[in-house]
């Protein structure tokens, strides 16, 4: 059974970048079947997949997003990392790191199965 | 302003059925089998209760179905409980450089 947690600041001032981390823990992040990803979910708002990554380094991003983001992975950690960059109160959210399924052929994860129990970010100054 | 478009709110009666609607186009839904759903009770972690269109993960109550016409997917809750209150969210794969999108949610409650 895996299982996710992520780590980081719970206060990010407005134009910083915010760094998070999520460990993984029952099973290798060297898996074949999974793509290793972030979503976050704004107070009171809806859910938004913001990007994954494949232990081999291959990552895709919410086109929305994308050019504020990196995610990265360490595999001799077991652990993967989100950073955004020049945040404002907008990306104020909790933030969940995910596993995603990987199907042969298909560019992305197709569901998400494992969820850690994610980490409120607040952006303010 | 969501990709793929879901009622805010429905409701029912325990021991009904409800059936929530997620509507995409042919670039997500209408494509791909590719459509979850996931269950979020408040303060709590969603959790994947239908995968492509009509699969449940082990675990999930039979009273929760999947199915897919066209654009349009729909979530079928049998015999509500009490603990079914919860939001609702939709989710597809898409062939756009977002390759990821979710509905807004659906609030149910149960009467």
């Amino acid at each position: 059974q895996l299982q996710l947690q992520e780590s980081g600041p719970g206060l990010v001032k407005p134009s910083e970048t915010l760094s998070l981390t999520c460990t993984v823990s029952g099973g290798s992040i060297r898996s074949s079947s999974y793509y290793w990803g972030w979503i976050r979910q704004p107070p009171g708002k809806g859910l938004e997949w913001i990007g994954s990554i494949y232990y081999s380094g291959t990552s895709y991003y919410n086109a929305s997003l994308k050019s504020r983001v990196t995610i990265s992975i360490d595999t001799s950690k077991n652990e993967f990392s989100l950073n955004v960059s020049s945040v404002t109160a907008a990306d104020t959210a909790v933030f969940y790191c995910v596993s995603g399924r990987r199907e042969p052929g298909i560019r992305g994860p197709t569901l998400f199965d494992y969820w850690g129990q994610g980490t409120l970010v607040t952006v303010s100054s | 302003q969501s990709a793929l478009t879901q009622p805010a709110s429905v409701s029912g009666s325990p021991g009904q059925s409800i059936t929530i609607s997620c509507t995409g186009t042919s670039s997500d839904v209408g494509d791909y089998n590719y459509v979850s759903w996931y269950q979020q009770h408040p303060g709590k972690v969603p959790k994947l209760m239908i995968y492509d269109v009509n699969n449940r993960p082990s675990g999930i109550s039979n009273r929760f179905s999947g199915s897919k016409s066209g654009n349009t997917a729909s979530l079928t809750i049998s015999g509500l409980q009490a603990e079914d209150e919860a939001d609702y969210y939709c989710s597809s794969y898409t062939i756009s450089s977002t390759y990821v999108v979710f509905g807004g949610g659906t609030k149910l409650t149960v009467l």
